[in-house]
């Protein structure tokens, strides 16, 4: 069981430049969720996913597209990267809602992307 | 809209307790978590505790809730070196943070020998 995985790990592209970031979940979760972390500031959310075949924006979705094919994975495009997308970004996925307060989010160990 | 606000640092001695504070301004927050992040790390759940509760305890950890004030406070007892780290407080009006979590900007604990 891995959890939750991401790749690649680390990435640098320049301006204009575009790529896919790869989230895969073992737990069978139904909610993923894409965010980004930059220095001095919480994670913000981009994109989410409640189910294979649907997305929604989150508070940062500008720049960035997603797709939900299969239930484990949760792709996050840049088509036209800028170096205001520099930044750290977090998976996440999570159960459909329980009864017992257990579904929250588990997290992705990250995709560190420089844009230059 | 929603915000969440945390302390950037927090010094502590090494056996003494940390208390890390988060406020915020959503009234249906209705579920409140604590993550802590290691450096170069992923995000791991630590806790979380939901608005019709006061407070939780999880082993070394406390967690107050007052949901007058907005006020949400974490206190790890007997702070050790593997404390150290950053505490994020977020929270969410659905179960589970099903449209996603507002995160605060995270408490650096620092341990001090």
């Amino acid at each position: 069981n891995a959890g939750v995985t991401q790749t690649p790990k680390f990435r640098v592209l320049k301006t204009g430049q575009s790529m896919t970031l790869l989230c895969a979940q073992d737990m069978n979760h139904e909610y993923m969720y894409w965010y980004r972390q930059d220095p001095g500031m919480g994670l913000r959310l981009i994109h989410y996913s409640v189910g294979e075949g649907t997305t929604a924006k989150g508070e940062v979705p500008d720049g960035y597209n997603v797709s939900r094919l299969k239930k484990q994975n949760f792709l996050l495009g840049l088509e036209s990267a800028a170096p205001s997308q520099t930044s750290v970004y977090f998976c996440a996925s999570s159960r459909r809602l329980a009864g017992d307060g257990s579904d929250t989010q588990y997290f992705g160990p990250g995709t560190r992307l420089t844009v230059l | 809209g929603e915000d969440v606000e945390q302390s950037l640092f927090l010094s502590v001695r090494e056996g003494d307790s940390s208390v890390i504070n988060c406020t915020y301004t959503d009234s249906s927050s209705t579920y409140l978590y604590w993550y802590k992040q290691e450096p170069g790390a992923g995000l791991q759940l630590l806790t979380y505790i939901f608005s019709n509760m006061d407070m939780k305890q999880d082993q070394r950890l406390t967690v107050l809730l007052n949901k007058k004030d907005k006020h949400l406070s974490l206190r790890i007892a007997d702070t050790q070196t593997g404390d150290s780290a950053i505490y994020f407080c977020a929270e969410s009006a659905t179960r589970g943070g099903a449209d996603g979590l507002t995160f605060g900007k995270g408490t650096h604990l620092i341990i001090q020998p």
